[in-house]
């Protein structure tokens, strides 16, 4: 089974903080996703990569950024952390063989104060 | 913009009957199709995956997929109180890496 871990379930920041979330598959997957997903909004596209090292926008990067070194971990950075980011964020992966699913990690609840 | 529509519900059936739910999107060219259940508070898990025209059964679960339409529909028969939760359409975006996801239909199942 595809397992996807985000490093954690609930955080709390302050305004301000630089914020990193972590998250690491362990299926060789070639693509990675970061959304956020609130109240009647459904799931919003934050950053993907398809590769180590590449990145491209989805459809609300404003005050993010994201980082891929290593295949298997892709990294949220929140630049300078802000009340309208609180929100959960959920790390995705996939393969490039044809028309896979996205398998998700359990989430991340982060509140910013 | 590629979209994927669903009505936002919510559903509600008795236990024991048959749940239906629709999903229409844009992108002609999409060639495979997801349906995942997603419980308050947790993430979206996958259920079913249908990729041609058709029916598509996996125990209580039913996915029917019409290319010319362009609607993707579940079926979950003999409906249960723990199937109460958030349903997830998705499209594959063709010829690239993304998925479009619908915003849900959220069912109840009343015991």
């Amino acid at each position: 089974d595809v397992k996807v871990t985000q490093s954690s379930r609930y955080l709390v920041k302050r305004t301000g903080e630089k914020v990193f979330l972590e998250c690491v598959q362990d299926m060789d997957h070639e693509n990675m996703f970061w959304y956020r997903q609130d109240p009647g909004l459904g799931l919003r596209l934050i950053y993907f990569s398809y590769d180590v090292k590449m990145k491209e926008k989805g459809d609300i990067p404003e005050g993010y950024s994201v980082s891929r070194e290593k295949k298997e971990r892709f990294s949220l950075i929140l630049e300078s952390a802000s009340t309208n980011q609180t929100s959960m964020y959920l790390c995705a992966s996939s393969s490039h063989r044809g028309n896979q699913p996205q398998h998700f990690g359990d989430g991340t609840r982060l509140s910013i104060l | 913009q590629k979209e994927v529509e669903q009505n936002s519900g919510p559903l509600s059936v008795p236990e024991g009957a048959i749940a239906s739910l629709n999903c229409t999107y844009s992108d002609r060219g999409s060639q495979s199709f997801f349906w995942y259940r997603q419980y308050s508070g947790k993430s979206p898990e996958l259920i079913m995956s249908i990729y041609s025209n058709g029916d598509k059964e996996d125990g209580r679960f039913t996915a029917q997929l019409n290319k010319a339409s362009q609607y993707v529909s579940l079926l979950i028969r003999d409906s249960q109180p723990s199937d109460s939760a958030t349903y997830l359409c998705a499209v594959n975006v063709a010829g690239g890496f993304k998925t479009i996801f619908g915003a849900g239909t959220r069912l109840f199942v009343k015991a």
